[in-house]
């Protein structure tokens, strides 16, 4: 099993573009979890999923980002319009259960201009 | 409101010395506690859990409730020990499948040869 799947690895685009980063947790994992890691907030829950479901959003940052699953092999992240601020480390988990282990893909790197 | 501190940024030791990485955690109810590790160029990776009460790489974790402590600890580290490290409590609320992680901002660990 190649592990959680993120891509792009890294991202650099321009402020007010969209952005949307992907990923695709371990086969039969039914939880899902979205992360930024920031030097100054260190690593933070954005939203996670329970079967494709969204369970608990409250740590998206604001109307600009969204997060969809439309199946159990698949999510993504979308900042639009993006800003210098959003410039992170995002990273994405997913876990056999919502209290077990949580295996983290290598993360996506994103610089905002 | 949940919360855990991880008061060192960064903690510098000598090769063979002890380490000992603090975690203080505010939760109600009983958490489950994590320690994470993430190493250079590696992603980030479980490295213990209160509840398996193993000793993974030398390291291991006492769950202090009265301190509301869940302090990491090695008797002597190794240079392969330097890396990132996260504390993480983890509750279950509002019924089955929500789960509530709160991840601390980590402590950089270097082991000077």
């Amino acid at each position: 099993d190649a592990g959680v799947i993120q891509s792009p690895r890294h991202e650099v685009t321009e402020m007010g573009q969209e952005v949307t980063l992907r990923c695709k947790p371990i086969s039969g994992h039914d939880y899902l979890f979205w992360y930024r890691q920031t030097m100054m907030r260190g690593l933070e829950l954005l939203i996670y999923f329970n079967n494709n479901v969204p369970i608990d959003d409250s740590g998206m940052p604001e109307d600009r980002f969204s997060a969809k699953m439309p199946n159990a092999s698949f999510s993504t992240l979308k900042i639009q319009p993006s800003e210098p601020r959003d410039s992170a480390v995002y990273f994405c988990a997913s876990s056999p259960t919502g209290a077990d282990e949580q295996y983290f893909g290598p993360g996506t790197r994103l610089t905002v201009t | 409101a949940q919360r855990v501190t991880q008061p060192e940024k960064l903690l510098s030791v000598f090769k063979g010395a002890p380490v000992e990485l603090k975690c203080n955690y505010s939760y109600s109810g009983s958490p489950e506690l994590f320690w994470y590790v993430q190493y250079s160029r590696q992603r980030l990776q479980l490295l213990l859990r209160h509840i398996s009460r193993e000793s993974i790489k030398g390291f291991t974790a006492d769950l202090n409730k009265g301190e509301t402590s869940f302090h990491l600890k090695k008797p002597f580290a190794q240079e392969e020990d330097s890396a990132m490290y996260y504390c993480a409590p983890q509750r279950e609320y509002s019924g089955a499948g929500s789960y509530q992680l709160t991840f601390g901002k980590g402590t950089k660990l270097s082991v000077i040869p």
